[in-house]
């Protein structure tokens, strides 16, 4: 049980597209989505968080204008780049939990590997 | 905000030895949490011990926390070529509200010699 589905897995596009990322929750139902991003052997940092039904909250130094969250349904929450460029080319993470709280895990997805040309 | 510290940065050991990691955090939390990444993958949760609890157990591992040090650790006992892989704690901080993501520390990278 609590799968997570990221798609697509990887991106390669050129300089000045947006590419969108689906984040979803195939067995759960999912109050509340996150979005990290990691870089190569580092570490995952939160991007921002994603509630159902409501704006995402944006972590210090995220421009939510480059990073367009939607989380329309309780299974499903798209991570939009707008207008990407090289430097955010990175890993990108998604996660939901099941409830509200912080003593619930939380389920990831596979990641999805965003190159810019 | 907090940052999670791993030690050591990397780890190889023998197929079949038992490989420790430590992770220490900053600031007071409501759980930590330890998780697995494979290579190029998402990220697998593995335990969750709460702040009020001293130790837990889950197949061959064995993880512990100690808050008045602000550490905990990771013990795979036996281990295996598949644990290889790279292992996060992860924390959130009290007064987040319970809505606000983890705190991921730079994680352990562990290789398994067969």
């Amino acid at each position: 049980g609590a799968v997570v589905s990221q798609h697509p897995s990887r991106v390669i596009c050129k300089s000045g597209t947006s590419v969108k990322i689906e984040c979803r929750s195939l067995d759960f139902q999912a109050t509340t989505m996150f979005w990290y991003r990691q870089f190569p052997k580092q570490s995952l940092m939160l991007m921002a968080t994603s509630n159902e039904g409501s704006k995402a909250t944006y972590e210090q130094g995220v421009e939510k204008d480059k990073f367009l969250i939607n989380h329309a349904s309780l299974t499903l929450s798209t991570l939009t780049v707008t207008s990407a460029h090289p430097e955010d080319s990175s890993f990108y993470i998604c996660s939901a939990r099941t409830g509200v709280y912080s003593n619930q895990p939380q389920h990831f997805g596979d990641g999805t590997r965003l190159s810019i040309l | 905000s907090q940052q999670g510290e791993e030690d050591p940065q990397a780890l190889s050991i023998q197929e079949g030895e038992n490989a420790t990691m430590n992770c220490s955090y900053k600031t007071s939390i409501n759980n930590l949490q330890w998780y697995r990444q494979n290579s190029g993958r998402g990220l697998v949760h593995l335990i969750l011990i709460r702040s009020n609890e001293r130790e837990k157990h889950s197949g061959r591992l064995r993880v512990t926390l100690d808050t008045s040090k602000k550490s905990s650790s990771l013990l795979i006992t036996a281990s295996r070529a598949a644990d290889t892989a790279s292992y996060f704690c992860a924390t959130d901080a009290t007064g987040g509200g319970g809505a606000d993501g983890l705190t991921f520390g730079k994680g352990t990278h562990l290789i398994i010699q067969p």
